[in-house]
């Protein structure tokens, strides 16, 4: 059973369209990570949300945590082709050991 | 460069092989971590170092895996009698304080 889940799994879209994916868990953490990797390339961290209904923006990016500190999600406005990559969500572990989520596969198509 | 590089980027090994995967941090950083990612999924830990001691080693998932540190700064992980299922791309990050900072991996197949 995954920790962290993420969905959807994959997600395939015309630029200009506006998406948004999901990172939910049981559990209570007290900050949570959003990271994109593109192929061929480590994760790179977007943006760390720490309190509960915190939303950060990046750009186009809109990154929310639930109330609860149990979930967040993801909106990505008017996505060009340039935000394709994979999109990770991940939590910290006793140690400072990173736990991610399955991952978001997005491509966005000119 | 500034950032955390490794090396070789893709390494091909024969099922039974030994492989050794360089990871060198980015200067300074004390932790340093390796995680495996397989196809199409999340990247998962295997082990940490701070400085030179191996401080946890619980998602190494065999006895085939070793990771060494031994100057507190670059690192080798080693895969010795490689299997198919071994076949992923491994990720090493650096980090000083809280941030880490990811290297752009080793893809490993194991034929």
């Amino acid at each position: 059973t995954q920790l962290l889940e993420q969905s959807p799994q994959f997600l395939s879209i015309q630029e200009g369209e506006n998406l948004t994916v999901y990172c939910n868990s049981s559990s209570v953490f007290s900050s949570l990570q959003w990271y994109r990797q593109e192929p061929g390339e480590g994760p790179v961290l977007l943006v760390t949300v720490v309190t509960g209904g915190e939303v950060k923006k990046l750009k186009r990016l809109t990154f929310q945590f639930g109330d609860a500190r149990k979930d967040s999600s993801l909106h990505i406005t008017a996505a060009q082709p340039g935000d394709t990559g994979l999109y990770l969500c991940a939590v910290y572990n006793q140690g400072g050991k990173l736990i991610f989520g399955q991952g978001t596969e997005l491509s966005v198509k000119p | 460069g500034a950032g955390v590089s490794q090396s070789p980027r893709y390494k091909v090994a024969k099922r039974g092989q030994d492989v050794a995967l360089r990871c060198d941090p980015i200067s300074g950083h004390v932790s340093l971590f390796w995680y495996q990612q397989a196809l199409g999924q999340g990247p998962e830990f295997l082990t940490y170092f701070q400085n030179e001691a191996q401080l946890d080693k619980s998602g190494l998932p065999s006895d085939r895996f070793f990771a060494e540190r031994p100057e507190g700064s670059v690192s080798t992980l080693k895969i010795q009698r490689t299997q198919q299922e071994d076949s992923a791309v491994y990720l090493c990050a650096s980090s000083a304080f809280n941030e880490q900072f990811f290297g752009p991996g080793t893809r490993l197949t194991v034929l």
